[in-house]
Formats: C-alpha cells, sequence, structure tokens
C-alpha cells in the first residue's frame, strides 16, 4: 500500500461533462503529481503541485485545472471532455526532496468518456 | 529523437533467468526514475537514481551518466516479476519535469 488514495476508481461520463478526481497523498508528502496514461501516448506529466503552490506544468490541457488544497488533497477538474480524454489518470506524492525522493502513485482513476 | 528510449519493448524470460532492460536518455536529464506497472494498472516506484548503483533484493539498477545510460537487472526472474518496466527521465532544476520511456513488457514463464 502506497498511503495515495484516489477516487474514484472509475468514471464513466459523456462527452461534453466535467469530472473531478480527487487524490490523498502518502502522510507527510507535501509534493502531489499528477499524470495521464493513455494507449496512444504512455505516460505523461501533466501538473505538480508543492505545499498548495502549483510547481511545474506539464502537457496540461486547458480545459483540465487541477489544486492543492490546505489539507495537502488534490484534484483534478477536467471539463469539456472529450472521447479522447479517456484514459488512467493517476496522482502520485513524494516528500520534500521533491522527484529526488521515491514517488508513491495511487491506484490511478479509469475514466472511459462515451 | 525521443527524450528517454527503452529497449527492448518486449522480453519474455524463463523463470530464473538474469534479465536486463536497457534506458537511454537525453542531455539534461539529472536523474531516472525506474517504475513497475502490473496488469492491474498499478505503480510502483522501484529505484531513483542520479549516479552509481542501487539494489533492493533481486532488482539491481546502475546508471553511467557520461553515457546517459540506465540498465534495470533482474536475478534469478519469477513469474511474479512479470509487468511493464518504465523508465523515467528527470529534467531537473526549474523545469522539474518526468519525461516517461514507453516501457519494456516482461513476460517471465514458469
Amino acid at each position: 500500500d502506497s498511503g495515495v488514495t484516489q477516487t474514484p476508481k472509475h468514471l464513466i461520463t459523456a462527452t461534453g461533462q466535467r469530472v473531478t478526481l480527487r487524490c490523498s497523498p502518502r502522510s507527510g508528502d507535501l509534493s502531489v503529481y499528477w499524470y495521464q496514461q493513455s494507449l496512444d501516448q504512455g505516460l505523461q506529466f501533466l501538473i505538480q503541485y508543492y505545499n498548495g503552490e502549483e510547481r511545474a506544468k506539464g502537457n496540461i490541457l486547458e480545459r483540465f485545472s487541477a489544486q492543492q488544497f490546505p489539507d495537502l488533497h488534490s484534484e483534478l477538474n477536467l471539463s469539456s471532455l472529450e472521447l479522447g480524454d479517456s484514459a488512467l489518470y493517476f496522482c502520485a506524492s513524494s516528500g520534500h526532496q521533491g522527484y529526488y525522493s521515491p514517488l508513491h502513485f495511487g491506484n490511478g482513476t479509469r475514466l472511459t468518456v462515451t | 529523437k525521443n527524450e528517454v528510449e527503452q529497449s527492448p519493448q518486449n522480453l519474455t524470460a524463463q523463470e530464473g533467468e538474469f534479465i536486463t532492460i536497457n534506458c537511454s536518455y537525453s542531455v539534461g536529464i539529472s536523474a531516472l526514475h525506474w517504475l513497475q506497472q502490473h496488469p492491474g494498472g498499478g505503480i510502483v516506484s522501484l529505484f531513483m537514481l542520479s549516479s552509481g548503483k542501487k539494489k533492493h533484493g533481486r532488482l539491481i539498477a546502475t546508471i553511467n551518466i557520461q553515457e546517459k545510460h540506465s540498465s534495470l537487472h533482474i536475478t534469478a526472474s519469477h513469474p511474479r516479476d512479470s509487468a511493464v518496466y518504465i523508465c523515467a527521465g528527470l529534467y531537473g532544476g526549474a523545469t522539474n519535469k518526468l519525461i516517461f520511456g514507453t516501457g519494456t513488457l516482461l513476460a517471465v514463464q514458469p
């Protein structure tokens, strides 16, 4: 058990809709990272938060946004959903050394857009 | 050219064999993560390397900074090692971005 909790495990929704994915990091970890894994693109970094502030941005679409709350949990909001947004979304957390610390991954949220 | 390249893409081994998965990366990458993804989808971090060699159980990871190359070795492989192994290169500093390889699908047969 990594200590990182992601909810929900599965999400099925229609095109045009908006969803929120939630991540609770491992206790004590300040960094939260979001990744998207699709069949054609593999794993891609979306965005990182550190102690409530955005730290780095990757290939995140403008329709997607994220935030990290004072209790350090994070939410990834996906709006105006398209079929191509269907993917596994992973959250990971790490200690104060960021990527120079081990990463702890959640079990992912499988999003299906129909 | 991809920033992180893995080989082979697929690997089938017999139980007990010594396995090597290779990862080459571009200039600018300062550290490497090795990850394991099981068929159920969950990802486990195996190693983070910025120099030298690390060992955990039957797994060994090495990195050669000059050659921009890393290897993941599995000794005495077992069917439970069957998974996708992914290397990911870190652009540190202000960029702070992880670039993933395409993964190596390993099947260890009994």
